[in-house]
């Protein structure tokens, strides 16, 4: 079984802070892990993802993720929001083996204060 | 490259009538996914195909839907009775074999029973 918990439904920053998204994920084998973006009214679109290679992965905007297996963490970070951030954020996990499911998170929608 | 391609957009209906949603793929993708996305219970699978082949749809909720995929360009989901709890945005997408790779969603078809 697979799952990912993402704290906080939702996170504000002021423009030009630190973002900070939250997803923790659990596996039974070695997990692919992913960070989509929302905007409104459309549809997902990938950020970044993690395939077991370099454990700091670098997306799309800026945005980077860091998978730290000891704490089953894949946090979503950017050093300085834009107003062009404020959207859903969501992490996914998929297994290296057998049917591959991708599991969604519940989403984090990001606000950015001006 | 036209990405997902989903109709209608919008669909208003009144309780009891049939509902049809519409899919087409990205070309030369083999996996298939119907999300269903709402505020209390977040983005859910619905079904996903493999080559035109379902391969997992226990997120469908119960047999008032039912899924195609009668070729690889085209997939309808069709809710029949449909019901207002039924009301969600129906989202798409498409991979290559999941896993590792990313899916490509559609703009999503936003559902209104009256």
């Amino acid at each position: 079984a697979q799952s990912v918990t993402q704290l906080g439904s939702h996170v504000s920053v002021s423009e030009g802070a630190l973002v900070l998204l939250r997803c923790n994920y659990s596996s039974s084998v070695p997990p692919y892990l992913f960070w989509y973006v929302q905007y409104p009214n459309q549809g997902l679109q990938l950020l970044l993802k993690y395939t077991s290679a370099a454990t700091l992965v670098k997306g799309i905007n800026g945005f980077e993720a860091e998978f730290k297996k000891s704490e089953t963490s894949f946090h979503l970070t950017k050093p300085s929001a834009h107003m062009s951030d404020a959207a859903e954020y969501f992490c996914a996990v998929s297994s290296s083996g057998g049917y591959q499911k991708v599991t969604f998170g519940t989403g984090t929608k990001l606000q950015v204060i001006p | 490259d036209a990405g997902v391609i989903q109709s209608p957009r919008h669909e208003v209906t009144e309780m009891g009538q049939e509902v049809t949603l519409r899919c087409k793929p990205i070309s030369g993708h083999n996996s298939l996914f119907w999300y269903r996305q709402t505020m209390m219970r977040g983005l859910e699978l619905l079904i996903y195909f493999n080559n035109n082949v379902p391969i997992d749809d226990s997120g469908m909720p119960e047999d008032r839907f039912s899924a195609k995929m009668p070729n690889a360009s085209f997939s309808t989901l069709k809710i029949q009775p449909s019901e207002p709890r039924d009301s969600a945005v129906y989202f798409c997408a498409s991979s290559l074999p999941p896993g590792v790779n990313e899916q490509f969603f559609g703009p999503g078809t936003r559902l209104t029973v009256l």
